[in-house]
């Protein structure tokens, strides 16, 4: 059963770094799409980082320069999807989902979500 | 940026009846190899997003036969043939071709 959880959520504050963890099991990573998806309150869906599973990796223009996706697939029954956010601002505030898929259709499975807030 | 539109973004039906969102893209969605990506999602309150269906028309497991997607190039449609209690929330369609991936505005599907 595949499966993604999501930690490393909370308060910061603006300018302030955090990285969130998001455990996946269940599948082959390194065979996978792996994303960060954010949604800010009342707001709807923003991908805003994948890696693919040849290593590659893309970012939104609203995170560019600041966030870094990686992962850690060392591990043949568990791997971990890292994001690593710099210069945090409060438009950045929003829940963060970590998503996946097998196949070519880029986002199927999805966390249960952690929060970050951006604020002084 | 691909924009993709739905439409309409709220949506009360009666228990029973049938519902249908539909999705603009300003791109075509069909790649090289012939497939198309256009996901759609559900979101329940409160919970994480799941998704109902991809590449347009194929339904994902355990997703019941009451949701059925269809479209091409750059217009799609969810159907649902009748709305159970269970169908509240909000429906996203989002467009997995071209980077940034985008979703539209989302459909929130309520009870009347």
């Amino acid at each position: 059963e595949v499966q993604l959880v999501e930690t490393g959520g909370g308060l910061i504050q603006p300018g302030g770094s955090l990285r969130l963890s998001c455990a996946a099991s269940g599948f082959t990573v390194s065979q996978s799409y792996m994303s960060w998806v954010r949604q800010a309150p009342g707001k709807g869906l923003e991908c805003i980082s994948f890696i693919s599973g040849d290593g590659r990796t893309f970012y939104a223009d609203s995170v560019k320069g600041r966030f870094t996706i990686s992962r850690d697939d060392s591990k043949s029954t568990k791997s971990t999807l890292f994001l690593q956010m710099n210069s945090l601002r409060a438009e950045d505030t929003a829940i963060y989902y970590c998503a996946a898929d097998t196949g070519d259709s880029k986002i199927r499975c999805w966390g249960q979500g952690t929060l970050v807030t951006v604020s002084s | 940026d691909t924009v993709v539109t739905q439409s309409p973004l709220s949506l009360p039906v009666t228990l029973g009846q049938p519902a249908s969102i539909s999705c603009r893209s300003s791109q075509s969605l069909v790649y090289s190899d012939g497939n198309t990506y256009l996901n759609w999602f559900q979101q329940r309150p409160g919970q994480s997003p799941r998704r109902l269906i991809y590449q347009v028309s194929n339904r994902d497991s355990g997703v019941p036969d009451r949701f059925s997607g269809s479209g091409s190039g750059t217009d799609f449609t969810l159907k649902i043939s009748r709305v159970e209690a269970e169908d509240v929330g909000l429906y996203y369609c989002m467009q997995a071709l071209n980077w940034p991936w985008t979703f539209g505005q989302g459909t929130r599907v309520e009870i009347k």
